[in-house]
C-alpha cells in the first residue's frame, strides 16, 4: 500500500462538470505535487508545492486548479475539461523541497472526461 | 533502443534469469537519479536512486550502475521473479530544481515463468 492516498481512484465527468480530486500524506514531507500520465507514457508534471506554497507551474491551462489547503493535502481542482484531458492523475509527496530525495506516489485518480 | 508512439520497449526474461534495464539521460547537469516500477492500474513505486558522486548502488535483488561519461543509467535485477513484471522507469533531477524529474519513455518487462 502507498503512504499516498488519492480519492477518488475513478472519475467520470461531462465537459461541463466541475469536480476535484484529493490527495493526502501524513510522511511530514513539504513537497508534493501533480502529475498527469497518459496511456503508455511516462508521467508529465503539472504543478509544484513547496511548504504549501505553489512553486512550478508548468505551463497548465487553468482548467486545472490546484490547492494546498495544509501540508497533509493537496487538491486538484476541474472545470470545462476536455476529452482530451482523461488520464491517470497522479499525486507524489517528497521530504524536501530543496534537497534531493525520491518522490512518492500514490495510485492515481484515473479520469474519463465524456 | 527506444521506440516512439504507443510501443513500450519490451525486455522479456525467464524467470530467475538477470534482467539488465537500460536509459539514457538527457541533462549533464543532472546528479541525482531515481528507478521506479510501475505495475498496472498502480503508482510509481520508488526502487532505488544513486546520486552523481557514486558510479554503483546496490539495495535487495537490484543494483543501479551510473556511467555519467556517456550519460547512462542501467537497473540490474537479480533472480527476476513474475512480480517484477511492470514498466520500469529511470527519472533525473537537477540538484535545487525541486519537482523538476524528467522520466524516460520507460521499458516494459515481461517474466516468462
Amino acid at each position: 500500500d502507498t503512504e499516498v492516498t488519492q480519492t477518488p481512484k475513478h472519475l467520470v465527468m461531462g465537459m461541463t462538470n466541475k469536480k476535484s480530486l484529493k490527495c493526502e500524506q501524513h510522511m511530514g514531507h513539504r513537497a508534493m505535487y501533480w502529475y498527469k500520465q497518459k496511456a503508455k507514457k511516462p508521467p508529465e508534471l503539472m504543478f509544484v508545492y513547496s511548504y504549501e506554497k505553489l512553486s512550478i507551474n508548468e505551463s497548465v491551462p487553468s482548467r486545472f486548479s490546484p490547492e494546498c489547503p495544509n501540508s497533509s493535502l493537496l487538491n486538484l481542482h476541474l472545470h470545462a475539461l476536455q476529452p482530451e484531458d482523461s488520464a491517470l492523475y497522479l499525486c507524489a509527496s517528497s521530504a524536501s523541497p530543496t534537497f534531493n530525495s525520491p518522490l512518492h506516489f500514490g495510485n492515481g485518480t484515473r479520469l474519463t472526461v465524456t | 533502443g527506444e521506440s516512439v508512439g504507443l510501443h513500450l520497449p519490451t525486455l522479456s526474461v525467464q524467470e530467475g534469469d538477470n534482467s539488465i534495464i537500460n536509459c539514457a539521460y538527457s541533462n549533464s547537469a543532472s546528479d541525482y537519479f531515481i528507478w521506479y516500477k510501475q505495475e498496472s492500474g498502480k503508482g510509481p513505486q520508488f526502487i532505488i536512486d544513486i546520486r552523481s558522486n557514486m558510479d554503483k548502488r546496490q539495495g535487495q535483488r537490484v543494483t543501479v550502475l551510473l556511467n555519467k561519461t556517456v550519460k547512462h543509467l542501467s537497473l540490474q535485477i537479480a533472480a527476476t521473479q513474475p512480480g517484477d513484471s511492470a514498466v520500469y522507469f529511470c527519472a533525473e533531477n537537477r540538484w535545487g530544481s525541486q519537482g523538476n524529474l524528467i522520466f524516460g519513455k520507460g521499458t516494459k518487462l515481461s517474466v516468462k515463468p
